[in-house]
């Protein structure tokens, strides 16, 4: 196991939903992070929280909010999605202060927009 | 230009192969490389960080060639369960957290 959990695995949800991901690292790291895998595509970092303070944000659209209320959680909010984000959700954890930034990541949350 | 690329593949090899995965990344400030391993439909995990000087680890070898910015994977006697997407990963520049994912190479190993 990595350490790091996610739930729910698997979520369906309509464009009008609200619903939230949630992130949980049992590593001790400081620093944790979103990335969304779509099909046949890299994965593409979302958010970056650094001591829980949220310190990088890749041009992510609104409809996804992210929370980090402390160092062992992370949550992503979902609203109003369009069925293009339906994806692959991956959380993961690093410990700052290291140049070689391994990161661990949780199993992900399929998503599916309808 | 991609930030890292990678030959998508698939490659299939046979039990016992030693195969190689090839890597070129665009920014010539990146600190920190990796590969990880992701199996279908689950999560990557780190398979090893590469440092300059190259590294090995039991069957694996990475090597890091800062000069042509490309980075390499060596898989000795493979294994079925080596069946995998390797993926490349490097920092961006001047962000230890940022990282850049390639697509990935996929491999098969055949018995």
């Amino acid at each position: 196991e990595t350490g790091v959990t996610q739930t729910p695995r698997h979520l369906v949800m309509g464009m009008t939903n609200k619903k939230s991901l949630k992130c949980e690292q049992h590593l001790g790291h400081n620093a944790m992070y979103w990335y969304k895998q779509s099909a046949k595509k890299p994965l593409e970092l979302m958010f970056v929280y650094s001591l829980e303070e949220r310190v990088e944000n890749n041009s992510v659209p609104s409809r996804f909010s992210p929370e980090c209320p402390n160092s062992s959680h992370l949550f992503l909010h979902l609203h109003t999605l369009q069925p293009e984000d339906s994806a692959l959700y991956l959380c993961a954890s690093s410990q700052e202060e290291q140049v070689y930034n391994e990161q661990f990541f949780g199993p992900g949350t399929r998503l599916t927009v309808l | 230009r991609k930030e890292v690329e990678q030959d998508p593949g698939p490659f299939n090899v046979p039990e016992g192969a030693t195969v190689a995965f090839n890597c070129t990344y665009s920014n010539s400030a990146s600190q920190s490389f990796f590969w990880y391993r992701q199996d279908c439909r689950k999560e990557p995990k780190l398979l090893m960080s590469v440092y300059s000087s190259g590294n090995e680890d039991g069957r694996f070898t990475a090597q890091l060639n800062r000069a042509s910015q490309y980075i390499s994977l060596l898989i000795r006697d493979s294994k079925l369960s080596d069946s995998a997407t390797y993926l490349c990963v490097v920092n961006r520049e001047g962000s230890a957290r940022q990282l850049t994912f390639g697509s990935g190479t996929q491999l098969t190993v055949l018995p």
